[in-house]
């Protein structure tokens, strides 16, 4: 699985869109981005995931620039209840199914 | 609610005990994932069942093991407990692993104290 780097914390105004980069400079052309999130010590919550093209749904948005080597993921009107750690995985769709989890990004919503 | 039940919320034993730690898929899910998060290591995967069959193994240590029932529910057993086992356990399900677009589904967790 290919690797992600997230900065380990960030701000955002409640309110306001928060983006939450991840770079998987790795990243191959048959693998997938997946974001989850863990509010508190609750289980991983799963947010939304692409291939190449920008997705969309109920919850965020998934920016994913041409060459894949990095992704945002962006809340579009963050509130106090999307304080939580933010975790961008790669996946290999055929391959191995276990989600690898690194330490993700502590987001904090301030109001 | 992703539609993952795991029980017991809370499990406080002593070293050397076993305990077994359940999970209900949700419906229609055919594939199961145990993980652990510890404060030191994060959220490691430890063992994936399949329609009752054993399908993929992480680290998961000698003294832990699980099974997949006929109805689908999957059970994590862990013997002869450490104070390293202390962690949350959580269970997440899938409908069919290996499709382009399966997702995992993660159940709130059943936090183990071994004291």
């Amino acid at each position: 699985d290919a690797k992600t780097t997230q900065p380990p914390s960030m701000d955002c105004a409640e309110g306001r869109a928060a983006n939450l980069p991840c770079n998987h400079s790795t990243i191959s052309g048959n693998e997938y981005v997946y974001w989850y999130r863990q509010i508190h010590s609750q289980g991983p919550q799963y947010i939304i995931h692409g291939l190449k093209n920008n997705e969309t749904n109920e919850m965020a948005s998934l920016i994913i620039t041409e060459d894949r080597k990095s992704s945002t993921l962006i809340l579009p009107h963050a509130t106090l209840r999307d304080t939580a750690v933010y975790y961008c995985i790669v996946r290999y769709q055929g391959g191995s199914e276990k989600l690898v989890f690194g330490k993700g990004t502590k987001l904090t919503v301030n109001p | 609610d992703s539609g993952v039940t795991q029980t017991p919320k809370h499990l406080i034993t002593a070293t050397g005990q076993r305990v077994t730690l359940r999970c209900s898929p949700r419906s229609g899910d055919l594939s199961v994932y145990w993980y652990q998060q510890s404060l030191d290591q994060g959220l490691q995967f430890l063992i994936q069942y399949y329609n009752g069959e054993e399908r993929a193994k992480g680290n998961i240590l000698e003294r832990f093991s699980a099974q997949q029932f006929p109805d689908l529910h999957s059970e994590l057993n862990l013997s002869s407990l450490e104070l390293g086992d202390s962690a949350l356990y959580f269970c997440a399900s899938s409908p069919h692993p290996g499709l382009t677009t399966d997702t995992q589904y993660f159940g709130p967790g059943t936090r183990l104290t071994v004291l």
